[in-house]
């Protein structure tokens, strides 16, 4: 399967300071990034899909000015939690997908463990 | 309601059973189907998709889907330890390629 690189694997910062994670599509070009977040002992869940070059679209509940994503490249995905509280601890995981037919499979980064202290 | 349900376990097997694990799902319109294996920590790694009625089979694992009944599953024959994992049941809206809602997930232990 296709390579999808995320950085840094782990990130610990302070209170009110912010964060980027990166996402790369390392062997093809991802015209779709999705990005989610996952809580101890909780599943997968979609905050918000990065088209290249247009702005990216957010689920309900998750605040656009808080995480703020770009999506320049067809390569690269970025996602930066500003303001970070420790409430925005988590694990924050991209996939990337190269395809628009409804069965294109997305390929997940290894995820990103972000503590705020 | 959610929308991806799952029995969150844990489910215990002793190895070399068959481990089965169900889904179902509330949409209709949901057309893709997939299974995923979690290891604590780790992000996670596709084993099976599935988009027709039937089964699928791929080595030990036989996804099933039964779109009447919005019902997925997914069998594990001759489970090993190394199968030890939480096991995510996604679905994708055929528009909506790649965007996957998971269910809760379930948690399987494999005893030697």
């Amino acid at each position: 399967g296709a390579v999808v690189s995320q950085h840094p694997s782990w990130v610990i910062c302070k209170s009110g300071t912010s964060v980027k994670i990166e996402c790369r599509s390392l062997d093809f070009q991802a015209t779709t990034m999705f990005w989610y977040r996952q809580f101890p002992k909780q599943s997968l869940m979609l905050m918000a899909t990065s088209n290249e070059g247009s702005k990216a679209t957010y689920e309900q509940g998750v605040e656009k000015d808080k995480f703020l994503i770009n999506h320049a490249s067809l390569t690269l995905s970025t996602l930066t939690v500003t303001s970070a509280h420790p409430e925005d601890s988590s694990f924050y995981i991209c996939s990337a997908s190269s395809g628009q037919e409804s069965n294109t499979e997305a390929f997940f980064g290894q995820g990103t463990r972000l503590t705020v202290v | 309601q959610k929308e991806v349900e799952q029995n969150s376990g844990p489910l215990s097997v002793p190895e070399g059973a068959i481990a089965s694990l169900n889904c179902t799902y509330s949409d209709r319109g949901s057309q893709s189907f997939f299974w995923y294996r979690q290891y604590s920590g780790k992000s996670p790694e596709l084993i099976m998709s599935i988009y027709s009625n039937g089964d699928k089979e791929d080595g030990r694992f036989t996804a099933q889907l039964n779109k009447a009944s919005q019902y997925v599953s997914l069998l594990i024959r001759d489970s090993q330890p190394s199968d030890s994992a939480t096991y995510l049941c996604a679905e994708s809206r055929g528009t909506s390629y790649g965007k996957l809602t998971f269910g809760q997930g379930t948690i399987l232990t494999v005893h030697p």
